[in-house]
């Protein structure tokens, strides 16, 4: 079946302005999360939708950066007056809800390379 | 809060050799489960190998083999017999035990081999 997709795979910006990255996780993956891995650097947790529950957003680094999830399916991260330190890959994985005493893994897109010029 | 490092950014072997990568962790979580993800050029995060902390049997797959010292807060990996296909970033990550939950990771090791 089909994994998880990112779009775009690399975008291009100027400082100041504002970008939207799309993620579509695996059908009935009920758990989504988005990760930024800066240049050399380890991936960094941004946000986490489970289901209807509220989101778990407190990896977002300042208030220009937020993500909305419709129902179990799209997600999308929205970063507005971009600076040029927000330059990174932007992962987003998706798991199955097994239960809190199962492990659920998480499957991960191919990211998406923003460059903030 | 947890911590992973991995100290090691750059490691280079021969093909055929066997290599070990190294992680250490920082947590106050008694349960808890540690991974080694790969990550080709291709950006793609591949789960290389998984440890569940209350085990004391440390995880092998095929080639690839861990091993877990839950006092010491060490989790090596180890690659035997590597293949070109090997050459990857590869990083180590945490994560409690409950149902779900982020992962942190650390900083990556560079693996490259050399044919």
């Amino acid at each position: 079946g089909a994994g998880v997709s990112q779009s775009p795979s690399n975008k291009v910006t100027e400082k100041g302005k504002d970008v939207e990255l799309r993620c579509d996780p695996i059908s009935g993956h009920t758990a989504l999360y988005w990760y930024r891995q800066r240049l050399g650097q380890g991936l960094e947790f941004l946000i986490y939708f489970q289901g209807n529950s509220a989101p778990d957003k407190s990896g977002l680094p300042s208030d220009r950066f937020s993500a909305e999830r419709t129902g179990e399916s799209v997600s999308t991260l929205t970063i507005q007056r971009t600076q040029q330190e927000d330059s990174a890959v932007y992962l987003c994985a998706s798991s199955f809800d097994y239960g809190q005493e199962v492990y659920n893994e998480q499957f991960f897109g191919p990211g998406t390379r923003l460059t903030v010029l | 809060a947890q911590t992973v490092t991995q100290s090691q950014p750059e490691m280079s072997v021969q093909e055929a050799e066997t290599v070990t990568l190294s992680c250490t962790y920082d947590t106050s979580e008694n349960n808890y489960y540690l991974f080694w993800y790969k990550q080709p050029p291709s950006r793609q995060m591949i789960l290389v190998i998984r440890q569940e902390a209350y085990k004391q049997q440390n995880a092998t797959e095929n080639r690839f083999s861990v091993n877990f010292q839950k006092a010491a807060k060490s989790f090596s990996l180890k690659i035997s017999d590597s293949q070109l296909g090997d050459t990857a970033m590869y990083f180590c990550a945490f994560m409690k035990h409950v149902g779900n939950e982020k992962l942190t990771f650390g900083t990556g090791t560079r693996l490259t081999i050399i044919p």
